[in-house]
């Protein structure tokens, strides 16, 4: 098993560019879900999935668009890029929504 | 929202010796979790807690879910150097997850 893969691991953006940040695991699991983390601070909830067709907000949704049509995958869309972007994001997969195992990498995105 | 307190930010501490972290929420979890981060990957699931009262352990470390479900407290004993990293806590409920700032574990051979 890949576990959880993240696609790219580096990316910079102008502001207003738009992008999508891959997310893919191979465990069948029917939770998924994005975070980012900023210096000195823990990760924070953007959007989560728990199954195929079925996404919502986390704690700090504005400026991200999710969609799940299958699932294995589970893409970030970032549709005008902003400074405040600025961050490392990572996707997770578990079984359980409450106990959230397996983080990807992270991808690294700075806008500039 | 729910706001998650960790301490403390920072440990410089010598190999061999214990250590205490603990998180605290105005909030009720029904679940905690302990989490260890390495520079530059993502966080690894040490341990889950689901019952108030609970204490678990894994390895050297031993986690306890507080009995007002507001807090919980993570042990190191015997510390090694691999145990350097920043470790989180993190609080779930109604399909929230929050985490903590983290602690940053500096371990001295």
């Amino acid at each position: 098993n890949a576990g959880v893969t993240q696609t790219p691991k580096f990316q910079v953006l102008k502001t207003g560019q738009s992008m999508t940040l891959q997310c893919a695991q191979d465990m069948n699991h029917e939770y998924m879900s994005w975070y980012r983390q900023d210096p000195g601070m823990g990760l924070r909830l953007i959007h989560y999935s728990v199954g195929a067709g079925i996404t919502d907000q986390g704690e700090v949704p504005n400026g991200y668009n999710v969609s799940r049509s299958t699932t294995e995958d589970f893409p970030l869309r970032l549709l005008s890029a902003a400074p405040s972007q600025t961050s490392v994001y990572f996707c997770a997969s578990s079984y359980s929504i409450a106990r959230v195992k397996f983080f990807g990498p992270g991808t690294r995105l700075t806008v500039l | 929202g729910q706001q998650l307190n960790q301490s403390p930010q920072s440990m410089f501490i010598q190999e061999g010796e214990d250590v205490s972290m603990n998180c605290t929420s105005s909030s009720i979890f029904n679940t905690w979790l302990w989490y260890k981060q390495d520079p530059g990957e993502g966080p690894v699931l040490l341990i889950a807690l689901y019952k108030a009262g609970e204490l678990t352990s894994n390895g050297r470390l031993t986690a306890q879910f507080g009995i007002t479900r507001k807090d919980s407290f993570l042990n190191i004993s015997a510390s090694i150097p691999s145990d350097v990293g920043i470790y989180f806590c993190a609080g779930y409920n109604n399909n929230d997850m929050r985490f903590g700032a983290g602690t940053r574990l500096t371990v001295k051979p």
